[in-house]
């Protein structure tokens, strides 16, 4: 089983959906999670951390859910430019280890 | 945050040739790393440089391939050597980790001919 597993879409959804994704992990201590937006081409771009009591950031929404070793990244009224690949990742072993997921392939369609 | 200026942003190289890639900063960190994207795929952590020791590599990748220095808190550079195909690819360094997040210069891209 890969440490950090994304599906790696990609998701195509029409302008002004909502669409979420899922990232589970499989060490059980890890400690840090973080959601970034890569571009084509681009270098990764940290979009938000992820909090255990979820959080929020106008229309980005991030939950954790330890029990069940996920973290989920929600996105309302979809903009073209939200398209993108979204990658999660992990931090544990005392933070000294990080995950990236293969990332998620978003394309918002007019 | 700080800012992160990777030189060069792209390079077209012959095999057998090598290519240094600096990574400059402009606040101190302790802690900078390399990491490898290769196409289609997410990013793979080369090898962790601090300032003062060797660096750390993580498996799969050896010093002899991809010598890294790091003189100061503020600078450090990967070599890519003997270069092959197989190591086209965009080649990042990052500072932050521990329990914040990295962030990242804006890569180097790199085509083996």
């Amino acid at each position: 089983r890969k440490e950090v597993e994304q599906d790696p879409g990609p998701f195509n959804v029409p302008e002004g959906a909502t669409v979420a994704f899922n990232c589970t992990y499989s060490n059980s201590a890890s400690q840090s999670f973080f959601w970034y937006r890569q571009d084509c081409r681009k270098e990764p771009k940290l979009l938000m951390s992820v909090y255990s009591s979820g959080n929020e950031d106008g229309r980005f929404t991030a939950q954790l859910n330890r029990a069940s070793q996920y973290i989920s990244l929600l996105i309302r009224d979809s903009k073209l430019s939200d398209s993108a690949t979204y990658l999660c990742v992990v931090n544990s072993a005392g933070y000294q280890k990080v995950t990236f997921g293969i990332g998620t392939k978003l394309q918002v369609i007019p | 945050s700080a800012v992160i200026s990777q030189k060069p942003s792209r390079d077209i190289c012959q095999r057998g040739t090598s290519l240094t890639i600096q990574c400059q900063v402009d606040s101190q960190v302790t802690m900078m790393f390399w990491y490898r994207q290769q196409p289609g795929q997410s990013l793979t952590l080369i090898a962790t440089a601090n300032q003062g020791s060797e660096a750390t590599y993580e498996s799969g990748f050896v010093i002899d391939k991809f010598p890294i220095s790091r003189p100061n808190l503020t600078f450090s550079t990967l070599t890519v050597s003997n270069m092959s195909p197989e190591d086209s690819s965009i080649y990042l360094c990052s500072v932050g980790g521990g329990d914040q997040p990295q962030h990242f210069g804006d890569g180097t891209r790199l085509s083996i001919l």
